[in-house]
């Protein structure tokens, strides 16, 4: 049974950093490629971000290019996603997902990262 | 930026049988755009329904069906029941590694 547990959410002042993880387990890890979703309060599932199964290629939606890295340890069994530089608008509940050819099939519960001063 | 584009809110009656459309701003969708399609209640994480323009995921009802209709991807739901009362959301696979989802659809069961 497919497995995804974000941690690592919370509150953060504006420009503060935060690295979101999200622990997978019921599958091979390493042959999936993964995505970051957020929703903001109250709207529509927003796509974030997504690495490829084994990590060489990432892909950012334009909001977050140049501050936030998608990363991932197949050894672990863990993705990640740093976020820097953060915004008002990047609170969110942040929802790992994993990619199974050109779809999402499976999704975690979500972790809330609020900005807030 | 192209735009996902999806129906405002829905009313249905019990019973009943409902259709949302996923389209685009500019263009058609297509099966390349491997169209999926999301059920959400508030609270909780998203459902995957269907995947691939028509799969539906596993322990999924066959009430729920994929198709393109025209120029759009859609969603059918028939003998819908009170359980169904949700957002639904599509994304399309745009290329180059980028995804789009629509701005999600509510259904309400009267």
């Amino acid at each position: 049974q497919v497995q995804l547990v974000e941690s690592g959410g919370g509150v953060v002042q504006p420009g503060g950093s935060l690295r979101l993880s999200c622990a997978a387990s019921g599958f091979t890890f390493g042959r999936n490629g993964m995505h970051w979703v957020r929703q903001a309060p109250g709207k529509g599932l927003e796509w974030v971000a997504l690495i490829w199964f084994d990590g060489s290629k990432t892909y950012y939606t334009d909001s977050v290019k140049g501050r936030f890295t998608i990363s991932r340890d197949n050894s672990k069994n863990t993705l990640y996603l740093q976020m820097n530089s953060l915004r008002d608008e990047d609170t969110a509940v942040y929802y790992c997902a994993r990619l199974t050819d050109w779809w999402i099939d499976s999704w975690g519960q979500g972790t809330l990262v609020t900005v807030s001063s | 930026q192209t735009v996902v584009t999806q129906e405002p809110p829905f009313s249905v009656s019990p019973g009943g049988t409902v259709t949302f459309t996923c389209g685009l701003s500019s263009g058609s969708v297509s099966p390349s755009h491997y169209p999926s399609w999301y059920q959400q209640t508030p609270g909780q994480a998203p459902r995957t329904l269907i995947y691939n323009t028509n799969t539906r995921s596993s322990g999924v009802p066959d009430r729920f069906s994929g198709s393109i209709l025209g120029n759009k991807a859609a969603l059918t739901i028939t003998g819908v029941q009170a359980a169904d009362e949700s957002d639904y959301y599509c994304v399309l696979y745009m290329g180059s590694g980028i995804w789009v989802f629509g701005g999600g659809t509510k259904l309400t069961v009267l």
